[in-house]
């Protein structure tokens, strides 16, 4: 069973500090990786995609890829209260359409 | 551009009824992609569709099925309802560049309560 998992939380931190969310997946297959943020009773907005080991930066947001780890991570610097939300990693094969597989999210909590 | 558009938003049937729920990509795309999410299983995938054809399916009964129209809207139906069918239900849609998909893009969702 192909798996993605993300520990649940809540992971709580002040406004203004670095959050680190983290996701490990279990197919090696996988080459395409996503972060969707969902607030509570909204759909996943997409906010980041990374496809090559490394590093990707977009404003506040970064998205770290260790294909040999198997490991996928977003930073979100200067975290604002509005991040609160829960954020889903996902991941997708090659020749595989647009079939993603979704960790169980984990919930952010930005105190001010 | 308008984005994803899922009707309706919200449901409520009986078990036993079929349901249709009802999804239009982003203009120009023509991946359309079903998702359920639950509380207890998180967001699973159902089927994805291209072109009018199904591409990929999850792991979910015959009950749920789906199709995809020439302009590109998808529908999906599921029938003989079981409580446990109560979900929100997503639809995302992508297109194709240089033979790989895309990111996906979710509509606001269809919340459906079966009592």
């Amino acid at each position: 069973q192909k798996e993605v998992e993300q520990n649940s939380g809540p992971l709580s931190v002040p406004e203004g500090a670095i959050a680190s969310l983290n996701c490990t997946y279990s197919d090696r297959g996988s080459q395409s990786f996503f972060w969707y943020r969902q607030y509570s009773g909204k759909s996943p907005e997409l906010i980041m995609f990374i496809y090559s080991n490394g590093d990707k930066e977009d404003g506040r947001f970064t998205a770290q890829l260790n294909k040999a780890s198997q490991y996928v991570s977003l930073l979100i610097r200067d975290s604002q209260p509005s991040d609160s939300a829960t954020y889903l990693c996902a991941v997708r094969q090659d020749n595989a359409g647009n079939m993603l597989t979704f960790g169980g999210g984990t919930r952010l909590m930005v105190k001010p | 551009k308008a984005g994803v558009t899922q009707t309706p938003r919200y449901l409520i049937k009986t078990r036993g009824q079929q349901v249709t729920l009802s999804c239009s990509p982003i203009s120009g795309h023509r991946s359309v992609s079903w998702y359920q999410q639950t509380p207890g299983q998180g967001l699973q995938f159902l089927f994805e569709y291209f072109s009018e054809t199904q591409r990929n399916k999850g792991n979910f009964p015959g009950r749920f099925s789906g199709r995809q129209f020439s302009n590109s809207r998808s529908e999906m139906n599921v029938s003989t309802l079981e409580l446990g069918d109560s979900a929100l239900y997503l639809c995302a849609s992508s297109t194709w560049t240089d033979g790989v998909s895309t990111e996906a893009f979710f509509g606001q969702g269809t919340r459906l309560t079966v009592v």
